[in-house]
């Protein structure tokens, strides 16, 4: 049983490009969440995303930051115009079902991100 | 603004002894609370998770939560080597943000043969 995959493991971009990261769930999960680790930093949310909908993106900057969970596919975060700050380890975590006490959140391995 | 904190560490104990890990959290609101390892250069690896006032244990690791002091703890009896990580402790509110997950920014622990 695959795991939560995410992909690529180790991005490096230049200033002003476009990355884009891709989460698979863990098979029979529907809920996707994202986090951001910097350097010396705890794990910091992003967003949550259902099956085409987007349930809570308060941790998302205002800028340049989106994710979407289409139909069909993978979760993708995307990075618009990165600046070197945006440097950092990128988590995806899935989970079974709609979040209660429970809310086991299985992590994917991350992609490094590095802005040159 | 919700917070999490934990004992910064580094946390160092001999091979056999037992660790304890320590965590705080600032909203009353908070049900539920995890405990991940995260080994260099990985992911984050869920060891256990607590819902409920007292104590839970799961072979050497033993979770403890106290609501009305708002403290979560977390036992290893028997520390291995294998045991070396960073240990992060993560809170989950009720409400609208029922997804998320708040972080600590996690104890080094080390265990040494």
């Amino acid at each position: 049983n695959a795991g939560v995959m995410q992909n690529p493991r180790h991005l490096v971009r230049r200033r002003g490009q476009e990355a884009r990261l891709r989460c698979s769930p863990m098979k029979g999960h529907s809920h996707v969440y994202w986090y951001r680790q910097l350097p010396e930093e705890g794990l910091k949310f992003m967003v949550y995303l259902q099956k085409e909908n987007i349930i809570d993106e308060s941790g998302m900057p205002k800028e340049r930051f989106s994710a979407e969970f289409p139909k069909e596919g993978p979760s993708i975060l995307r990075i618009q115009q990165v600046v070197r700050g945006d440097s950092a380890a990128y988590f995806c975590a899935s989970s079974p079902g709609a979040p209660d006490l429970r809310n086991e959140q299985f992590f994917g391995p991350g992609t490094r991100l590095t802005v040159l | 603004q919700k917070e999490v904190e934990q004992n910064s560490g580094p946390l160092s104990v001999p091979e056999g002894a037992i660790a304890s890990l320590n965590c705080t959290y600032s909203d009353r609101g908070s049900q539920s609370f995890f405990w991940y390892r995260q080994y260099s250069g990985k992911s984050p690896e869920l060891i256990m998770f607590i819902y409920s006032n007292g104590d839970k244990e799961d072979g050497r690791f033993t979770a403890q939560l106290n609501k009305a002091s708002q403290y979560v703890s977390l036992l290893i009896r028997d520390s291995q080597p294998s045991d070396s990580a960073t240990y992060l402790c993560a809170v989950n509110t009720r409400g609208s943000t029922l997804g998320r997950l708040y972080f600590g920014r996690g104890t080094q622990l080390t265990v040494w043969p």
